[in-house]
């Protein structure tokens, strides 16, 4: 399968800092990427949609000033989580989609990101 | 809301024995993964069911997907220790929706 590329694989940061993710699709063109967060023994809860050149779309629930995301080439979308709390702490997984065709509608994962904020 | 439910959320099974994993979604869909994750780790993909009846096999692993009855079944044959992690499946509906979770413990 395709290959996605997430970095870093962890980080601990401070509370009140910001902290950015990349997730790179490195042998195709993802014009769609999705962001999730996942909690401890719970389920991946998707939390933006990005698309390559547009603003992303949130899920109800989440705070757009909080978490950045850029979709700047049809390879790399970037999340940054600004002035982090403990409560942010978590694991976070990207997804990026080549072009859909018929046939071809499966998404790719990254390995995932472990932040924990001190 | 699309809801996507898991049954059962945990599962403790000994080795050899057989058992199915369910999902059920609550809206239109022809499209469901089935992915598998250990601790700590990420996603691995298992299974791509895109149309109405399609069954597909790997190993001890048979995945289906009923779209009228907005279903899709995971079944283990003979289940071994290796076998032991978090199975999801997720429905396509352009983004996909992730279902609750099986945790699965295979016991010796």
């Amino acid at each position: 399968g395709a290959v996605v590329s997430q970095h870093p694989s962890w980080v601990i940061c401070k509370s009140g800092t910001s902290v950015k993710i990349e997730c790179r699709s490195l042998d195709f063109q993802a014009t769609t990427m999705f962001w999730y967060r996942q909690f401890p023994k719970q389920s991946l809860m998707l939390m933006a949609t990005s698309n390559e050149g547009s603003k992303a779309t949130y899920e109800q629930g989440v705070e757009k000033d909080k978490f950045l995301i850029n979709h700047a080439s049809l390879t790399l979308s970037t999340l940054t989580v600004t002035s982090a709390h403990p409560e942010d702490s978590s694991f976070y997984i990207c997804s990026a989609l080549p072009p859909r065709i018929p046939g071809n509608t499966e998404a790719f994962f990254g390995q995932g990101t472990r932040l924990t904020v001190v | 809301e699309l809801k996507v439910e898991q049954n059962p959320l945990f599962l403790s099974m000994q080795e050899g024995k057989n058992y199915t994993i369910y999902c059920n979604y609550s809206t239109t869909s022809d499209r469901l993964y089935w992915y598998r994750q250990d601790p700590g780790k990420s996603l691995e993909s298992l299974f791509v069911l895109l149309s109405n009846g399609a069954v597909k096999q790997e190993g001890r692993l048979m995945a289906s997907l009923d779209t009228k009855a907005r279903l899709s079944t995971l079944h283990i044959t003979a289940a071994v220790h290796d076998l032991s992690a978090t199975y999801f499946c997720a429905v396509d509906t352009y983004k996909y929706i992730f279902g609750t979770g099986t945790r699965l413990k295979v016991l010796a």
